[in-house]
């Protein structure tokens, strides 16, 4: 089982749809969750932290669901500019007791006029 | 402007060189990484630092060797022994290596192997 799974998508949407990502993880014991925004050829750029009782941005929430080693990533009123790749990224100690970031592919999403 | 910054933006190699990568951060953190990224593919980890003259192995070391001399840079060498190169190069840092940190990445080198 891969360590952090996402749907690659495309996923294209028309402007003002609202949007749902998910993310599984394997690891049971990882302690830090983000979600990450990446456009074509440039760095990833955090988008929001992931806290165990939801957290909302404006137009983006996001979910943990422990239990099932789950994360969900919500846009609502979709906008061109919300077009990019959506990377979902866990973090936490591995045996070796260092911190690391595990990073999904990503999911794409195409917001069309 | 406090940032990490990575050059040469763009890089092109000839087969069998070594190639060295700079990057540099002046947030004053503690981890630094190094990542590739493949077409449509993941950010895979290539070496990492927690603090200066420390580093370790990622998941795809080989053909790759790291410095951690200052707290500011942790340059990436790619060797020759690495046969698939071509690829995006993504420096990161975070404040230290506890949890809920984030990372900040760098802009990124695109080396290409001619």
């Amino acid at each position: 089982r891969k360590e952090v799974e996402q749907d690659p998508g495309p996923f294209n949407v028309p402007e003002g749809a609202t949007v749902a990502f998910n993310c599984t993880y394997s690891n049971s014991a990882s302690q830090s969750f983000f979600w990450y925004r990446q456009d074509c050829r440039k760095e990833p750029k955090l988008l929001m932290s992931v806290y165990s009782s939801g957290n909302e941005d404006g137009r983006f929430t996001a979910q943990l669901n422990r239990a099932s080693q789950y994360i969900s990533l919500l846009i609502r009123d979709s906008k061109l500019s919300d077009s990019a790749t959506y990377l979902c990224v866990v973090a936490g100690y591995s045996g070796a007791g260092s911190y690391q970031l595990t990073f999904g592919k990503g999911t794409k999403l195409s917001v069309i006029p | 402007d406090g940032g990490i910054t990575q050059s040469p933006k763009y890089l092109f190699r000839k087969e069998g060189q070594n190639v060295t990568l700079s990057c540099e951060q002046n947030l004053n953190h503690d981890a630094m990484y190094w990542y590739r990224q493949d077409p449509g593919q993941g950010l895979r980890l290539i070496y990492y630092s927690q603090i200066v003259n420390d580093f370790q192995k990622g998941d795809i070391a080989e053909g790759y060797s790291v410095s951690r001399e200052k707290k500011e840079s942790f340059p990436l060498t790619v060797t020759s022994a690495q046969k698939n190169p071509t690829a995006f190069y993504l420096c990161a840092s975070s404040i230290s290596h506890r949890m809920n940190t984030e990372a900040f990445f760098g802009q990124g080198t695109r080396l290409t192997v001619v």
